[in-house]
């Protein structure tokens, strides 16, 4: 079975940090391009960050570049995002999401909540 | 990276057609035709319905079908079933690694 799991996350003060971690299973993860999208409470989609199968290719959207790190490990088959100096508009569900081709985000995890509130 | 315009909401009595469209620009649907659509479910994960503009993976009803007309594309979900009621999201690629989701329409089976 594909799954994608995604563990970390809670809650945060403003400007803290946290890691999100994804881990992969029932798919080929080093073969995809992975991403993370996430979702403000009562909102739409964002994507948030994107890296290719090899991890030398990184891409982020305009909010978080310099504070946000997206890293895998192929071997251990997971996903991170790496977050700093959290606002409390970062406020949202995260979920990590793969990509095997067409632009396209195909499996998704469960997604984990992080608040960012003081 | 403006976010796609998609109708708040959507409805339909069961067995009937609704469209629900997208609206971009020519740097991001119209440009590309990179056009995905997720179904997402009060609580849970979005899933795959649409890609490619028109495309379906395997295991979605040929029900939901996509399309695209200019800087607009639009998904049509045929013969309304109760379980079609959700959350529908599009999304396009908007070059430079960039990828743009719309604001989502929720879908009421009437």
């Amino acid at each position: 079975e594909v799954q994608l799991v995604e563990f970390g996350g809670g809650l945060v003060q403003p400007g803290g940090s946290l890691r999100l971690s994804c881990a992969a299973s029932g798919f080929t993860f080093s073969n995809y391009w992975m991403n993370w999208v996430r979702q403000a409470p009562g909102k739409g989609l964002e994507w948030v960050a994107h890296i290719n199968q090899g991890g030398s290719e990184k891409y982020y959207v305009d909010s978080v570049k310099g504070r946000f790190t997206i890293s895998r490990d192929n071997a251990e088959n997971s996903l991170y995002l790496h977050m700093n100096s959290l606002r409390a508009e970062d406020t949202a569900v995260y979920y990590c999401a793969g990509s095997w081709g067409s632009h396209v985000f195909d499996p998704w995890g469960q997604g984990r909540i992080v608040t960012v509130s003081s | 990276q403006s976010a796609l315009t998609q109708p708040p909401s959507a409805s339909g009595s069961p067995g009937q057609s609704v469209a629900i469209s997208c609206t971009g620009t020519t740097s991001d649907v119209g440009g590309y035709n990179s056009v995905s659509w997720y179904q997402q479910y009060p609580g849970k994960a979005p899933k795959l319905i649409i890609y490619e503009v028109s495309k379906r993976p395997s295991g979605v009803p040929d029900r939901f079908s996509g399309s695209k007309s200019g800087n607009t594309a639009s998904l049509t979900v045929s013969g309304l079933r109760a379980e079609d009621e959700a959350n529908y999201y599009c999304c396009s690629y908007a070059g430079t690694n960039n990828w743009v989701f719309g604001g989502g329409t929720k879908l009421t089976v009437l």
